[in-house]
């Protein structure tokens, strides 16, 4: 069993909606945890991030931790064709700077106009 | 720099031969990462460097994979004999030497290796 799972999509949205990107995990350990957004052909870039459990919100973008059920969700709201994107879930059992990321596989989110 | 730099952008070499890719980090940071997107987006932790030194290299196929990261130097990740199943794009990160610093592993672009 992986440590992370993800459901790989993809996900095909009109614009305007409300998208809901979600993960679990199975170490009990895992603390932080991320969202990283990575267009076609680049390199990963943070999005989000939470401490331990509860919700976080950046404009758009909500970030929830449900350390009990080992469950996390990333919401976007009015969701725009940029938005099109593979995210990724990433999760660390510690906040060092020197820690590897445990990821997700990556849900393949497309916003149609 | 201010970006994560990775040389080549693509790389295509025959079965059984070798591959060398290569990471500058942003300067000022510390810890560099190598990970590994093979296809479906899975992404695997390869091997981390405090400096020049060995940091974590658990996720390393110790085989045909080595890495360095040497000083003044931009660091390496070289695969000896490739196999068609190393055919990746290869990420390379870097953090700054802080204890909140989890949020702060920057990527670079990314390699694309393809084994013919």
């Amino acid at each position: 069993q992986k440590e992370v799972e993800q459901d790989p999509g993809p996900l095909s949205v009109p614009e305007g909606a409300i998208v809901s990107l979600n993960c679990t995990y199975s170490n009990s350990a895992f603390q932080y945890f991320m969202w990283y957004r990575q267009y076609s052909r680049k390199g990963p870039e943070l999005l989000m991030y939470t401490y331990s459990s509860g919700n976080k919100e950046d404009g758009r973008f909500t970030a929830q931790v449900d350390k009990s059920s080992k469950y996390i969700s990333l919401f976007i709201r009015d969701s725009q064709p940029s938005d099109s994107a593979t995210y990724l879930c990433a999760m660390s059992a510690s906040s060092g700077g020197y820690n590897k990321l445990i990821f997700g596989a990556g849900t393949r989110l497309a916003v149609h106009p | 720099g201010e970006e994560v730099a990775q040389t080549p952008k693509h790389l295509v070499r025959g079965e059984g031969q070798k591959a060398k890719l290569y990471c500058a980090p942003i300067k000022g940071h510390s810890y560099v990462f190598w990970y590994q997107q093979v296809l479906k987006n899975e992404f695997k932790f390869l091997i981390s460097f405090q400096n020049e030194n060995v940091f974590d290299e658990t996720g390393m196929p110790k085989e045909r994979f080595s890495a360095k990261c040497l000083p003044n130097s931009p660091c390496s990740l070289e695969i000896q004999a490739t196999k068609l199943e190393d055919s990746a794009v290869y990420f390379c990160a870097s953090s700054p030497p802080a204890q909140l610093a989890i949020y702060e592993q920057y990527f670079g672009p990314g390699t694309r290796l393809t084994v013919t």
